[in-house]
């Protein structure tokens, strides 16, 4: 099962931030909380992931708690090619393991 | 640079049949995944590669399902008998390793599999 709990469906004005919360209150120390997005008929693609500090890159921003139990997503300005299903995992930083996905949330961006 | 690819990008049979799905994944990765979506949910594990070994395959849901990676690089995704059940995409992934999990994992299109 996944670890992870997210919102099925969110929707957000082009242009404006995208917000995406996930919750993985069971995180354990040495797990990581990536993002991965889906386009409609594409495979997952990878966005941020995080341990404990916030991060950004060219695609988004990655809000972690301080007690790590929820993260938020951040996609500055939002455009219509955003429109996209985000999964939230997590995942230990060590050793193998593969993403176990949940069934995420589905963004829509608007005109 | 190239991505992963994934050949044939839709396959139809017929219940009972068998079918081969092809995965060419980045060039240097020693890393494959293959990864099963059916409709509306997300994708599930199947089976890791580490080089030409199969690490873990764990996720195979029975043994009719089967893959290998004998060069190391292209994966097959073989099923045998299939099944009504079996319709789903299927979706290949590479990584520069399986060891660490900061490295990413790139996912082909994927294949349609619909079975009859």
């Amino acid at each position: 099962d996944a670890k992870t709990t997210q919102p099925p469906s969110m929707d957000c004005a082009e242009g404006r931030a995208a917000n995406l919360p996930c919750n993985h209150s069971t995180i354990s120390g040495n797990e990581y909380v990536y993002w991965y997005r889906q386009i409609h008929s594409q495979g997952p693609q990878y966005i941020i992931h995080g341990l404990k500090n916030n991060e950004t890159n060219e695609m988004a921003s990655l809000i972690i708690t301080e007690d790590r139990k929820s993260s938020t997503l951040i996609l500055p300005h939002a455009t219509l090619r955003d429109t996209a299903v985000y999964y939230c995992i997590v995942r230990p930083w060590s050793g193998y393991s593969t993403l176990t996905f949940g069934k995420g949330t589905m963004l829509l961006v608007s005109p | 640079g190239a991505g992963v690819s994934q050949t044939p990008s839709n396959k139809v049979t017929e219940k009972g049949k068998y079918v081969e799905l092809r995965c060419d994944p980045i060039s240097g990765h020693t890393a494959l995944y293959w990864y099963r979506q059916s409709l509306g949910q997300g994708p599930e594990f199947l089976i890791y590669f580490q080089g030409t070994g199969a690490a873990d395959d764990s996720g195979l849901p029975n043994d009719r399902f089967f893959a290998v990676r004998p060069e190391g690089s292209v994966s097959t995704l073989k099923i045998q008998r299939t099944e009504r059940g079996d319709s789903a995409v299927y979706l290949c992934a590479s990584s520069l390793s399986g060891l660490a999990a900061t490295n990413e994992q790139f996912f082909g299109p994927g294949t349609r599999l619909t079975v009859l």
